[in-house]
């Protein structure tokens, strides 16, 4: 079965500390997304990635990063810097450039005790 | 600022009603404008609208693009408990980043 999957479902995380939540698909997409999900907010892109070795920064990227050594990995980093990172942590894929439709992951919920 | 601004922000109806729910969105840059459905975890995909395809339909649901007005709207006739989620509207723009904005989501309660 083709799809989108996140790993682990919840993470709990000390202050100070650095997470790292995994993303993965077999869809044989080239992109990538990570979005931030905060109630009453919607989606908030994070970092997103159009193909292997290249990624950018979405709107919320303070305090994360992200590598894309493989087509079909995108973890994402949660580091001590951001100040804020209880959430539920969405990760997508498209086919690409040119391709709007985006496919989610089940999601990670992240809660810093 | 790009935004997509979506209302009501939470609904409840009773099981065979039917809702609308609404979508704007400001006109830079637009491409296509999306709509998921998310019940507990992972959005997905409903429908996608465009400049060349305005309306959508797959059973109870449909969805209209209004290019004058720069909104979209989802209905949905005979509302189910299973129809119980978040609804999420978004926007792609030109410049092939592949980047979608996201509204707030609308929260959809149906009773029995």
């Amino acid at each position: 079965d083709g799809g989108i999957t996140q790993s682990p479902k919840y993470l709990f995380r000390k202050e100070g500390q650095n997470v790292t939540l995994s993303c993965e698909q077999n869809l044989n997409h080239d992109a990538m997304y990570w979005y931030r999900q905060d109630p009453g907010q919607g989606l908030r892109l994070i970092y997103y990635s159009q193909i292997v070795n290249d990624f950018q920064k979405g709107d919320i990227a303070e305090g994360y990063s992200v590598s894309r050594e493989k087509k079909e990995s995108f973890p994402l980093t949660v580091t001590s810097a951001q100040k804020n990172p209880t959430a539920f942590y969405l990760c997508a894929s498209s086919y690409g450039i040119g391709f709007d439709t985006q496919y989610f992951g089940p999601g990670t919920r992240l809660t810093v005790l | 600022e790009d935004k997509v601004v979506q209302s009501p922000l939470s609904l409840v109806v009773h099981e065979g009603d039917t809702v609308t729910l609404n979508c704007s969105y400001e006109v830079t840059n637009f491409r296509s404008l999306l709509w998921y459905k998310q019940e507990k975890k992972a959005p997905t995909f409903l429908f996608m609208l465009t400049s060349s395809g305005i309306e959508k339909k797959s059973g109870r649901l449909s969805s209209i693009l209004d290019k004058k007005e720069l909104s979209s709207i989802l209905n949905i006739t005979a509302t189910q408990t299973g129809d119980s989620a978040i609804y999420l509207c978004a926007k792609a723009g030109s410049g092939n980043t592949g980047k979608l904005i996201f509204g707030q989501g609308t929260t959809l309660q149906v009773k029995p």
